[in-house]
């Protein structure tokens, strides 16, 4: 049973626009989550996070919100650009309740084309 | 500084035999973490470590696999009596100190039982 759900395999963004990928989460225990770039042959990239009592965490070009009633999350990317273009994974963890592990989505494959 | 290290890069094996993943995490973090990604999924939490001891093993798919962390910092993942269905991509991250610390990923080790 997947408790993170990346719903979208692959999106596909022109150069200076906005990328909005998203994540859907199921435990409601989560209360922790984090974003995750991968480049092939490569490992996974912490890019941004965000803690329950928040709604919003922003990093330069990176904003992720945080909807906590609906169990949803997402990540804008703006501008694009065509570096950003990977395997971008959603997190979470229940840190309240003293785990610490990562359970993460199947990833979605953005590609930014010039 | 360094980041975390995984050798060997590829492991092909026949099924049946032993294997060890060897994990060198960031000069001093004290946590280590092994996930497994199979294709077309998100990493899976296996186990982390806190120091030398397994703080949490619930996500080590059953008896055949195992890890230790003698000294506090390099760390073995063993698996005995390899199937087809451990063919992945062993992914190894570490963080400073608490769990709570982002975690840092490895390249990881592709294991391909033949």
């Amino acid at each position: 049973d997947q408790q993170v759900k990346q719903n979208s395999p692959s999106l596909s963004v022109q150069e200076g626009r906005i990328s909005i990928l998203n994540c859907d989460y199921t435990n409601s225990m989560f209360d922790y989550f984090l974003w995750y770039k991968k480049y092939p042959a490569e490992g996974p990239t912490f890019l941004i996070s965000i803690s329950s009592i928040k709604d919003k965490n922003e990093d330069g070009r990176f904003t992720v919100f945080l909807n906590k009633s609906a169990k949803h999350l997402s990540l804008h990317i703006v501008p694009s650009q065509p570096g950003d273009s990977a395997v971008y994974f959603c997190a979470a963890s229940e840190r309240g309740a003293g785990s610490y592990q990562l359970t993460f989505g199947k990833g979605t494959k953005l590609s930014v084309i010039p | 500084g360094a980041g975390v290290s995984q050798t060997p890069s590829n492991k092909v094996t026949e099924k049946g035999k032993y294997v060890e993943l060897r994990c060198d995490p960031i000069s001093g973090h004290t946590a280590l973490y092994w996930y497994r990604q199979s294709l077309g999924q998100g990493p899976e939490f296996l186990i982390y470590f806190q120091g030398t001891g397994a703080a949490d093993d619930s996500g080590l798919p059953n008896d055949r696999f195992f890890a230790v962390r003698p000294e506090g910092s390099v760390s073995t993942l063993k698996i005995q009596r390899t199937e087809r269905g451990d063919s992945a991509v062993y992914l190894c991250a570490s963080s400073q100190g608490r769990g709570t610390d982002t975690q840092y990923f490895g390249p990881g080790t592709r294991l391909t039982v033949l």
